[in-house]
């Protein structure tokens, strides 16, 4: 069974960071790319960032470029999102994403439950 | 970047009634590059539909996608109770991806 555990979020004051994980289990892993989508609170899904299977290629939105910096461990079975200079903008339900492919990021076929950031003074 | 627009933002019916939701871009979608999501409250987003028409795997039948270029649509022809939900289309064409702001459809 596939699984994609989220993992990192919680409450932070704007400018600071935060780093997410993303534990995958039941597939093999560098089979696939993988991304971050956001939904903020109430709102509808927003791509963050994508990386391709060896982390050889990787994208981002405008609102996140120079911020936030996806990578992706293979022995590890894991996917990463660094945060930095974060925004209340920023604040949502971050999810762990499963590409179809392992070239980039096309559409997304197992989704983790999300892990809550929120950005607050 | 692509954007998508999905109109309407409510579309009120009853069980049983067709459902036609509407994904609109703001230049051509690449290669048939569109997806479909539904989301369920409290829920993750499910495949539905990718590359306008192909429906992800245990999908029934009753969804189906269409459409070509900047103008797409979701249908579905009976609504089932389970089927009332948020419906997003996603381009996957150009990057960024982007989604479009989502179609809620309810029980009327």
């Amino acid at each position: 069974e596939v699984q994609l555990v989220e993992s990192g979020g919680g409450v932070v004051r704007p400018g600071g960071s935060l780093r997410l994980s993303c534990a995958a289990s039941g597939f093999t892993f560098d089979d696939h790319a993988m991304s971050w989508v956001r939904q903020a609170p109430g709102k509808g899904l927003e791509w963050v960032s994508g990386i391709n299977w060896n982390g050889g290629s990787t994208g981002y939105a405008d609102s996140v470029k120079g911020r936030f910096t996806i990578s992706r461990d293979n022995a590890k079975n894991s996917l990463y999102l660094q945060m930095n200079r974060l925004r209340a903008e920023d604040s949502a339900l971050y999810y762990c994403a499963r590409d179809v492919y392992r070239t980039g990021w096309y559409y997304f076929d197992y989704w983790g439950q999300g892990t809550l950031v929120t950005v607050s003074s | 970047e692509i954007v998508l627009t999905q109109s309407p933002g409510t579309l009120s019916l009853s069980p049983g009634e067709r459902a036609t939701l509407s994904c609109r871009a703001s230049q051509s979608v690449s290669s048939s590059y569109l997806a479909w999501y539904q989301q369920k409250p409290g829920q993750t987003p499910r495949l539905l539909i990718y590359g306008i028409s192909s429906r992800a795997t245990g999908i029934p039948d009753r969804f189906s996608g269409s459409g070509s270029g900047t103008d797409f649509t979701l249908t579905i022809s009976r609504l089932e109770p389970e089927d009332f939900a948020v419906y997003y289309c996603q381009q996957y064409g150009n990057s960024p991806l982007t989604f479009g702001g989502g179609t809620k459809v309810e029980i009327k």
